[in-house]
């Protein structure tokens, strides 16, 4: 079964550096998304992507924050100047409408901002 | 927007019990899917079941049922004879048509205790 790939399974970084997280989605899926879930509470929507450009983006993705399908099969989330608060997974997504299941995730990216 | 609330912080039963998790929803589309997600220790998310607004038929999947009740908003989960590797945190979460980004409700933590 296509499945979402994520990289790094973890990161850490130090606060103020910029990081990139990065996703390939599954290929014939037009719907692309970030999730955010600090530990131990709920999954928060970031943004979702389609037909290269930002569709919807949540109060949480402020500037600090933006998405890049830079080549067609990458989806990258890119964190300019990490704050503590930044320390989450990070899920990415993608969606095909046609299909029964809809979203399938990858299995995230643990951020430690330290 | 969509809203989903999941009032049971966390519930915990003796193996081979039954038990259910709540799910309310609120949505002023007419056309929109419901989810549940298992999310184990490991940290992935699980995909368990998708429903459109406009399939109100219960469904069953082994140990597993789910009663979706448009009167009531509600989209509730039952466990039966519930087993120890059902322990997880469980996701309800909604999307409409209109915009398709997934919002979560705010889980509900799972212990099955042997």
């Amino acid at each position: 079964e296509p499945e979402v790939t994520q990289t790094p399974s973890h990161q850490v970084t130090q606060m103020g550096q910029e990081v990139i997280l990065r996703c390939v989605p599954i290929s014939n899926h037009l719907y692309f998304y970030w999730y955010r879930q600090i530990l131990g509470q709920k999954v928060e929507f970031l943004v979702s992507f389609y037909n290269n450009e930002i569709s919807e983006k949540s109060e949480i993705f402020d500037d600090q924050f933006s998405v890049e399908r830079p080549d067609g099969s990458n989806f990258t989330l890119k964190i300019r100047s990490t704050k503590l608060e930044d320390s989450a997974m990070y899920f990415c997504a993608s969606l095909d409408t046609r299909q029964v299941r809809g979203y399938t995730f990858g299995s995230g990216t643990r951020l430690t901002v330290v | 927007a969509q809203k989903v609330t999941q009032a049971q912080t966390e519930i915990s039963v003796v193996e081979k019990e039954d038990v259910t998790l709540d799910c309310v929803y609120e949505t002023r589309d007419t056309t929109y899917y419901l989810f549940w997600y298992k999310q184990p220790p490991s940290g992935e998310l699980v995909f368990l079941i998708r429903r459109n607004s406009f399939d109100e038929q219960n469904e069953i999947s082994g140990r597993y049922s789910w009663n979706f009740q448009k009167s009531t908003s509600s989209f509730n989960f039952t466990i039966t004879a519930s087993q120890v590797v059902d322990s997880a945190v469980y996701f309800c979460a909604l999307s409409e048509a209109g915009n398709n980004d997934m919002r979560f409700g705010a889980g509900t933590r799972l212990t099955v205790k042997p």
